[in-house]
C-alpha cells in the first residue's frame, strides 16, 4: 500500500500565524511519531501516539505545540502563533506494532513538510 | 546529559572503499540501536536495527557493530557505490520503556567515483 503521506509538503507563513500540518500514516499502523529536523541536525523527537492517546509528548517545545489523533489514524500537527525559530522538516513517521515496536522494528517515515515562518 | 554524536559532518570515500561511520552515546542506556540512511528532501529509511545483546548484524553490504562498555556503534559500508552517498542516522531506543526514538545528527557521507 501506500507509505506515510504528509502535507502539505512546504508552507511559507507570517510570523504570528496558526499552521496545521497533516500526516496519514500507514494502514493499521497504531504507532505515530512527529519529529523535528532543523537543517544539518538529526530528528528530534516531538510527540508519539499509540492509538487515539498521545502516549508521550515530552518533545513538543511549549505550549504553541499541539498534536491530535482523534480517530487513531491521521494526526494533525497544530502550531500557534507561529515564531521564525519554528522554521524546520516536520516528519511523520508510523510504527505497525504495539508498544515494545521500536525494540523489533522499524519506523516508516514520510517526506516531511517543510514550514518557513517569515 | 543524554548525548548522541556521529562522529563527522561530512566523509568522502573513495569508490570501492569501505565507509565507516561512527556513532557515540553519552549518559544512555540503550536497549537498540537503529540506522537510518537519509537522502536530501527526502525522510530517513531504515537499514539496520542491533540489540544491545548482539555484537554485529550484516545485510548485504552493511555491517553493523554495537558495543556497550566502548558506548559505541560502527556501520561499515563494503564495496561503496556513489549511489550510497546520503546522510546516515544512528538512532538510540531506551532501555526503561520510552518509545523515544533519539537520533544523533548524522553523517554525510559521499562516495567519490
Amino acid at each position: 500500500g501506500a507509505g506515510v503521506s504528509q502535507t502539505p509538503s512546504n508552507k511559507v507563513t507570517e510570523k504570528g500565524k496558526y499552521v496545521e500540518l497533516r500526516c496519514d500514516p500507514i494502514s493499521g499502523h497504531t504507532a505515530l511519531y512527529w519529529y523535528r529536523q532543523s537543517l544539518g541536525q538529526g530528528p528530534e523527537f516531538l510527540i508519539y501516539f499509540q492509538g487515539t492517546g498521545a502516549a508521550d509528548d515530552s518533545g513538543l517545545p511549549n505550549d504553541r505545540f499541539f498534536a491530535v489523533r482523534p480517530e487513531g489514524s491521521v494526526s494533525t500537527l497544530k502550531i500557534q502563533r507561529t515564531e521564525r525559530g519554528d522554521s524546520a522538516v516536520y516528519l511523520c513517521a508510523s510504527s505497525s506494532q504495539r508498544q515494545g515496536s521500536l525494540r523489533t522494528g522499524e519506523l516508516f517515515f514520510g517526506e516531511g513538510s517543510r514550514l518557513t515562518v517569515l | 546529559s543524554q548525548k548522541i554524536e556521529q562522529n563527522s559532518e561530512a566523509l568522502n570515500i573513495q569508490e570501492g572503499k569501505t565507509a565507516t561511520l561512527t556513532c557515540n552515546y553519552t549518559n544512555y542506556s540503550p536497549a537498540y540501536l537503529q540506522w537510518y540512511r537519509q537522502d536530501p528532501g527526502r525522510g530517513p529509511v531504515f537499514l539496520l536495527l542491533i540489540r544491545e545483546n548482539e555484537k554485529e548484524k550484516r545485510k548485504e553490504r552493511l555491517k553493523v557493530t554495537f558495543d556497550t562498555t566502548l558506548k559505541q556503534s560502527l556501520f561499515h559500508i563494503t564495496a561503496s557505490q556513489p549511489a550510497d552517498s546520503a546522510t546516515y542516522l544512528c538512532a538510540l531506543v531506551s532501555n526503561f520503556g520510552n518509545e523515544k526514538l533519539t537520533f544523533g545528527t548524522g553523517t554525510r557521507l559521499t562516495i567519490i567515483p
